[in-house]
């Protein structure tokens, strides 16, 4: 059964880097698309971007310009960096799989629990 | 951008009820629609792929149908266990982008 899991602090201060890793067990980090998506406490999801397990990038233009998600298939693990953050990146940020052929069009069907990154001083 | 608009955007419904969400979208989008369900505290669930295929594992209660900009997701008899809120994806466009969400409360 393929797991996921989120990793990294839960408390980052305004216009510094949220930084978050992913690890995959149980599967193979490759042929497959890795995503990050965030829900701000009460509201609904946000798509930030997804690893192809080459190393090609797709990210969300609203976030772009601050965005950077980089793959270690050793490690079976993917990451997610947000610089400059603000108050409003305080959100429940979860990493997903998603796969695409034989009739799958790009759909999550793995997600981690999801960990909440605040930001405050 | 690819606009996904759900409506109703909260439905109140009993145990039993049939209850259907529709999912609009800005343009086309082919059957690159998917359906997730989300609990208080957990991670959204696939429920279904590709418009109208039923995720390995979900019950057949659910279904979904649709292409193009209109879509639904069906549930035929409400369980208990179905209260949470419902959302919608289309993957068609480089931006993946998510409805706002249908919440489904006991009536």
């Amino acid at each position: 059964q393929v797991q996921l899991q989120e990793s990294g602090p839960g408390l980052v201060k305004p216009s510094e880097t949220l930084s978050l890793t992913c690890t995959v067990s149980g599967g193979s980090i490759s042929s497959y698309y890795w995503s990050w998506i965030r829900q701000p406490p009460g509201k609904g999801l946000e798509w930030i971007g997804y690893i192809y397990y080459s190393g090609s990038t797709n990210y969300n233009p609203s976030l772009k310009s601050r965005v950077t998600i980089s793959v270690d298939t050793s490690k079976t693990q993917f990451s997610l960096r947000l610089s400059s953050v603000t108050p409003a990146d305080t959100a429940v940020y979860y990493c997903a799989r998603s796969r695409d052929g034989s009739g799958y069009y790009y759909d999550f069907d793995y997600w981690g629990q999801g960990t909440l990154v605040t930001v405050s001083s | 951008d690819i606009q996904m608009t759900q409506s109703p955007s909260s439905l109140s419904a009993s145990v039993g009820d049939r209850v259907t969400i529709t999912c609009r979208a800005s343009q086309s989008i082919s059957r690159y629609l998917n359906w997730y369900q989300q609990k208080p505290g957990r991670a959204p669930k696939l429920l279904i792929y590709a418009a109208s295929t039923l995720q390995s594992g979900v019950p057949s209660r659910f279904s979904g149908s649709g292409s193009g900009t209109d879509f639904t997701l069906t549930i035929s008899s409400l369980q208990p266990e179905d209260f949470a809120t419902y959302y919608c994806q289309q993957s068609y466009s480089t931006l993946w982008t998510f409805g706002q969400g249908t919440k489904v409360e006991i009536k």
